[in-house]
């Protein structure tokens, strides 16, 4: 049975820090790992998809990483911002989709 | 594109009575979802579907949750009778395909309170 854990499950961080947040899982037979954000109150909005056969992926400040073999995956987040401030959730996919418990970041000004 | 629809986007409900959600996924996505996401937690899986066969529903409480989706397309979750410990957003999302190197996409969700 997949089980995908997030750490921290909680970061406060000052304006411009880097930041890396885990998440790891325990059956590395997945289809791609995707990276989401949920603003309080919100639903799920997807910010990367890395596939299996991929080591990493970039949107703007954001990078994932995957490295299947020890079922790890990273998300770094470059010089943040207050507006990063949301709950990040990482989810494998094999023929399910299953989700970690997820990093509450707060950045403060 | 059109994203994945859910209404509604709330509900209040006192216990024991009965409560629909309905989800109506990206055209041509064949897979869908449906979570239960309690506050502070990670959304949990209740029911998969590809097309309008289950795939699974192993965490689905099946005494009092029940799901749908008739024609391979619009979807319902229903409780009943719903219990306190219902209350959550529940998370409907879509994929193009099971079991492939595809996307999910997610509705906005809906707010269950049972009081």
């Amino acid at each position: 049975k997949q089980e995908v854990t997030q750490i921290p499950a909680a970061l406060s961080v000052p304006e411009g820090e880097n930041l890396v947040l885990n998440c790891s899982f325990t059956d590395s037979a997945i289809y791609n790992l995707q990276w989401f954000r949920q603003d309080p109150g919100k639903g799920l909005t997807s910010l990367l998809l890395i596939q299996s056969s991929q080591r990493e992926q970039t949107s703007g400040r954001l990078n994932a990483s995957l490295d299947k073999s020890s079922g790890r995956s990273t998300l770094y987040i470059a010089a943040s911002q207050p507006g990063d401030s949301a709950t990040y959730l990482c989810a494998v996919r094999n023929d399910k989709l299953i989700f970690g418990t997820g990093t509450r970041l707060q950045v403060f000004p | 594109e059109a994203g994945v629809a859910q209404s509604p986007r709330y509900k209040i409900i006192e216990k024991r009575q009965s409560v629909a959600f309905w989800c109506n996924p990206i055209s041509g996505h064949a897979t869908l979802y449906w979570y239960q996401q309690i506050l502070g937690q990670g959304p949990k899986l209740l029911i998969q579907f590809q097309n309008n066969g289950v795939v699974d529903d192993s965490q689905l409480p099946k005494d009092r949750f029940s799901a749908e989706r008739l024609k391979g397309v619009d979807s319902t979750l229903k409780i009943q009778p719903a219990k306190l410990e219902d209350s959550a957003v529940y998370l409907c999302a879509s994929a193009s395909r099971q079991g492939m190197n595809t996307e999910a996409f997610f509705g906005q969700g809906t707010r269950l309170t049972v009081v």
